[in-house]
């Protein structure tokens, strides 16, 4: 069974620009998750969305944004890119009746200069 | 003051020796712990789940949790090498049976196993 993929790996983008990162979750889960790892500041819950629609959504400003789409995959859209948005992205996926059991991809790297 | 706080270590043992890790919380609506084991650039792999007060063991891991001192710790027995990562304690509210989705994490402990 394929894990939870996240694409691309690592990005680098220039401050005030857009970043859009993509997340394939376990096939037959239906609700992704998107956290951010920061240096010095832990893992930080973005967004939650689960058969389409978002459901929760973390303490962060409205220009992190995302989707998801009928296949249950997930992006997670940045934009007007600032220094402080350098961190690895986490997608996660979960199943339908099975708690808060989580599985994570490896991450995207964010670079912004 | 955080809602989970967890000691960053880091902590260094010699192979073999029990690993205790801990973590406490200010959020007494936290029903659900869980224990997640981080190597340096990989996402994190969740080793224990549990959501009552006791223990939980699973091979060489134990999860405590005490709900009445807002304190959970992980146990590993005859730690190894391989052991060595970060662990990652995370807590998560389910209000009537609907989950919100957010785990709230520790900051880690970053753990080394020395041979």
């Amino acid at each position: 069974e394929a894990g939870v993929t996240q694409s691309p790996t690592h990005l680098i983008k220039t401050r005030g620009q857009q970043a859009t990162l993509r997340c394939s979750p376990i096939s037959g889960h239906t609700s992704v998750y998107w956290y951010q790892q920061a240096l010095g500041l832990g893992l930080q819950f973005l967004l939650w969305y689960d058969e389409g629609e978002e459901r929760n959504r973390g303490n962060f400003p409205p220009r992190f944004s995302g989707r998801q789409f009928p296949n249950y995959s997930s992006e997670l859209n940045v934009n007007a890119l600032e220094l402080e948005d350098s961190a690895l992205y986490l997608c996660a996926s979960s199943k339908r009746g099975t708690g808060q059991r989580y599985t994570f991809g490896s991450g995207t790297r964010l670079t912004v200069v | 003051q955080k809602e989970v706080e967890q000691d960053p270590g880091p902590l260094s043992v010699p192979e073999g020796a029990i690993v205790s890790l801990n973590c406490t919380y200010s959020n007494s609506a936290f029903q659900y712990f869980m224990w997640y084991r981080q190597y340096s650039r990989k996402g994190p792999e969740l080793l224990m789940y549990t959501y009552s007060s006791g223990n939980k063991e699973d091979g060489r891991f134990t999860a405590q949790v005490d709900k009445s001192s807002k304190y959970i710790s992980l146990f590993i027995r005859d730690s190894q090498p391989s052991d060595s990562a970060t662990y990652l304690c995370a807590m998560s509210i389910n209000a009537g049976g609907t989950s919100y989705g957010k785990l709230t994490f520790g900051q880690g402990t970053i753990l080394t196993v020395h041979p």
